[in-house]
């Protein structure tokens, strides 16, 4: 079945890096945008932007440009996000989402990663 | 930018009927969707393109979408249908998210 699983828990100190990953199975991964989504502690849902697979060329949403980093690795069908100079505030679970549907028609996304939570502590 | 309101709580008895609202200008001219959030889970796509029910959704779960409101309805609510809900549409080629409600089966 299409499934997303994504890299564990990270604990970072503020200034750091890290790099979260995204697998995907079940499907042609390149025939989909892949998404990220941002949901802090006890927050709602905010959508961080995509990455076309095919391409290779990301879309990054307001807020989310500067520190954010997008990739993949097509040959092990895999998603990056990456985040530099960590600030306390980026602590939230980030989810990888495949997204479906085409703009004229709506977009929406199925399935999701378990998600990771990215822990930014002196 | 285009925004979508939702109420931030819902509360229900069970086995009664539970309506969550997601509100933006036209949305009824845009497609909306839904997901559903239990604690700890990741969101679950529940409603796609107003009112269609990905596999294995129950039939109880449906969506509507006119004029500036989009609605998720659960009819015949259970205690596992209690958890936060988000809508979802696209605009300018953004994703915009609701700010979520929270349904509480009483």
């Amino acid at each position: 079945q299409v499934q997303l699983v994504q890299s564990g828990s990270e604990l970072k100190k503020p200034g750091a890096s890290v790099k979260v990953s995204c697998k995907a199975s079940g499907y042609t991964f390149t025939t989909y945008t892949m998404n990220w989504v941002r949901q802090a502690p006890g927050q709602g849902l905010e959508w961080m932007g995509w990455i076309n697979t095919n391409t290779g060329n990301p879309t990054y949403a307001q807020g989310f440009t500067g520190r954010f980093v997008f990739s993949l690795d097509t040959s092990v069908s895999t998603a990056y996000l990456q985040i530099s100079s960590l600030k306390a505030e980026d602590t939230a679970v980030y989810y990888c989402a495949r997204m479906a549907g085409l703009a004229a028609a709506g977009v929406w996304f199925d399935p999701w990663g378990q998600g990771t939570l990215v822990t930014v502590s002196s | 930018s285009y925004e979508l309101t939702q109420p931030p709580s819902v509360s229900v008895s069970p086995g009664q009927t539970a309506s969550i609202t997601c509100s933006g200008d036209k949305l009824g001219d845009k497609y909306a969707c839904w997901y559903q959030q239990k604690p700890g889970q990741s969101p679950v796509l529940v409603i796609y393109q107003d009112n269609k029910r990905p596999p294995g959704i129950p039939e109880r779960l449906s969506g509507s979408n006119s004029g500036n409101t989009a609605t998720l309805t659960i009819s015949g609510t259970q205690a596992m249908d209690e958890a936060d809900y988000y809508c979802q549409a696209w605009d300018s080629s953004t994703v915009i998210f609701g700010g979520g409600t929270k349904l509480t089966v009483l």
